[in-house]
């Protein structure tokens, strides 16, 4: 079963530019989400789907992220524009059902801005 | 608010020792707690979850075991083998309202360095 599939791995940008990350969940898996882990700390959630309609995104900077899954499969996470503060490992998992379950993580992307 | 927290932000065991690895957690409406190993450069890996109405729960050379008097939860890797160095986190699980909404909190994570 091939897991999850995320790109870059690496991204690198200044500040104020912006940036796209791509998800690939798990065949079959509808609850897709997005974590945001910076250095030394412990993945937060930032945006959470079920199929193609948004479940919680109640700690997503609306501000300057926005994320969509429009055909309930891969995902979209972008930051526009980015800060400092926005380096950070930007991790994709998916679940079969959202439930009480696994969630399978992809490798993640790391984005630096400089 | 509700947070989940470490004891000991690193580890260090000899290989074939084993390791214990703590957490303590604050919300007592969590459902379900889960370790997560995390590898450099690599997303959490699932290891091992236990319900809130169970005490230990056992996996190939992990146990998992949950005091909710103190509200602290701790992971034991047996005979810990160098494959094992990364990072450890502990993580709740609690719903909101039931159905797909449960939410994952993970605590910042304990390093388990293995020496041969």
């Amino acid at each position: 079963e091939a897991g999850v599939a995320q790109s870059p791995r690496y991204k690198i940008i200044e500040k104020r530019q912006s940036v796209a990350f791509w998800c690939n969940p798990i065949s079959g898996h509808a609850t897709l989400y997005w974590y945001q882990q910076i250095l030394g700390q412990g993945p937060k959630l930032l945006i959470q789907f079920q199929n193609n309609g948004v479940v919680d995104d109640s700690q997503l900077p609306k501000d300057r992220f926005s994320a969509e899954r429009l055909k309930g499969v891969d995902s979209t996470l972008k930051i526009q524009p980015a800060k400092l503060e926005d380096s950070a490992v930007y991790l994709c998992a998916s679940s079969l059902h959202g439930g009480p379950y696994e969630q399978y993580f992809g490798p993640g992307t790391r984005l630096t801005v400089t | 608010g509700e947070s989940v927290g470490l004891h000991l932000p690193t580890l260090s065991v000899q290989e074939g020792d084993n390791s214990i690895i703590n957490c303590a957690y604050s919300n007592s409406a969590s459902d379900y707690f889960i370790w997560y190993k995390q590898e450099s450069g690599k997303g959490p890996q699932f290891i091992i979850d236990i319900r809130s109405n169970m005490d230990k729960r056992q996996g190939q050379r992990v146990t998992v075991l949950l005091n909710k008097t103190v509200k602290h939860l701790s992971l034991q890797i047996a005979a810990t083998q160098p494959g094992d160095s990364a990072v450890y986190f502990c993580a709740e699980m609690g719903g909101s309202g039931g159905g797909s909404n449960y939410k994952l909190t993970f605590g910042k994570g304990t390093l388990l360095t293995v020496n041969p």
